[in-house]
Formats: C-alpha cells, sequence, structure tokens
C-alpha cells in the first residue's frame, strides 16, 4: 500500500513533554498538509508545504508547533512542552498537483492524549 | 476558522432511505470536495465538484453545487449500514492553497 502513512497512531504522553509525529506522503506528491481534528469538530488546517518550502502556517500553530519537510519526502510535526489542549488528532494529507484541484490524500492520523 | 457550514449536524435513517446533507460557505471557490471520515480514522475523498459544474454523480452519489447561493448538497441514494459516518465538505477558495473544511455531518443509517 503506497497510501499516505502516519506514525505513531496513538501517543499518550504528559503534560509538559515534547512529541514528534511522522507523516510518509504518497510519493509522488508534491504538497503536504497537515491539520488538526478534535472531537466532533472538522479538520483544523494547521500548515502546508510545497515540496520542502513551508508556505503557510495557521495562526493555530503557536510557537511551540514546529514541523519540517527537509527533503519534500516525509515529514514531521514537533510539539514542544505540550498542553492538554494539544490533545487532538493530528492528520496529514498530500496532493500531487500545484493547484488543489485533485483530491488530497488523508492518513490514518496520529491521536495525541496529553495527560 | 471553517469555511463550510453543514447542515445538518446529525442525521439518522433507516437503511434503504436516501440521505441529503448540505453545506455553505462563505468565499468564492474553485472547487468543493465532499470527504468521509469513520469513526476515528482518515479521511477519504468521496468526489470533487469544480465552480464551473452543477451537479456531478458518482455511483450512489449525488452532488449539487450552487455558486450563486454558496451552497452545496451532497446526496446518497438507496443508504446502507456502511454508510455510517461523517461526512465533511471541503472548499478550496480562490487564491488560497489548502482545504478548508466544515463541521460535518454525522449520519446514522439504521438496518
Amino acid at each position: 500500500d503506497t497510501g499516505v502513512s502516519q506514525n505513531p497512531r496513538h501517543k499518550i504522553t504528559k503534560r509538559g513533554q515534547n512529541v514528534t509525529f511522522r507523516c510518509d506522503p504518497i510519493s509522488e506528491h508534491n504538497r503536504l498538509y497537515w491539520y488538526r481534528q478534535t472531537l466532533g469538530q472538522g479538520p483544523e488546517f494547521l500548515t502546508y508545504f510545497q515540496n520542502e518550502a513551508q508556505l503557510e502556517k495557521s495562526r493555530l500553530l503557536s510557537d511551540r508547533f514546529s514541523a519540517e519537510r527537509p527533503k519534500g519526502s516525509f515529514s514531521t510535526l514537533e510539539i514542544q512542552r505540550t498542553e492538554q489542549g494539544d490533545s487532538a488528532m493530528y492528520l496529514c494529507a498530500s496532493s500531487k498537483t500545484q493547484r488543489l484541484n485533485t483530491e488530497a490524500f488523508f492518513g490514518q492520523g496520529t491521536r495525541l492524549t496529553v495527560v | 476558522s471553517q469555511q463550510g457550514e453543514e447542515d445538518p449536524q446529525a442525521l439518522s435513517i433507516q437503511e434503504g432511505e436516501n440521505a441529503t446533507m448540505n453545506c455553505s460557505y462563505k468565499t468564492s471557490i474553485n472547487n468543493l470536495q465532499w470527504y468521509r471520515q469513520n469513526s476515528g480514522r482518515g479521511l477519504v475523498h468521496l468526489i470533487l465538484i469544480r465552480s464551473n459544474e452543477r451537479e456531478k454523480h458518482s455511483g450512489r452519489l449525488r452532488v449539487t453545487l450552487d455558486t450563486s447561493k454558496k451552497s452545496s448538497s451532497l446526496l446518497i441514494t438507496a443508504s446502507r449500514a456502511a454508510d455510517t459516518a461523517s461526512y465533511f465538505c471541503a472548499t478550496d477558495a480562490e487564491g488560497a492553497q489548502k482545504l478548508v473544511f466544515g463541521q460535518g455531518t454525522r449520519l446514522t443509517i439504521n438496518p
């Protein structure tokens, strides 16, 4: 299966700890997106990359959040000094076109629980 | 912030009936997409309709788009228990470079 892969699937961490999530997009896709989703809500945009360049960041992405896509392939999302409010599903998606006129492919998500 | 607003927020129908979900949005768009999400899973793309299209079909799905009213509807015909999921509309707004999702409709199909 060459779909979008996210690791880990679940992460439980203590408040104040740092966590890092990884996303492996579909190989020929040059666009990569991160979204956050809380229970009963739709996905909220966090940031996106065109190849290795991070082109947009949401105001939701505080200074504690950082994302990278060093070689234009996989991406990581790091949350420093986690807070209980960071508990959510973190979704990664990729698409292959310059313009979003085709579908985005989503991974299964990483569910973060901060205790 | 969410661009799309789905209506209703929750819908429960009997298997075999048709399910209709609506989506309203605020800005001009390039296209509108519908996604399905099973509980605790990722989103799966269902259908994309471009701003110059008014209706599109895919199997048991029918999507309409009214750009003058900034609204779209998703119709699922002859519903099945496996259609139970949350359904989201997402807009690709002009000038934007990302999909913006609504809050979704939770659809329950009762056997």
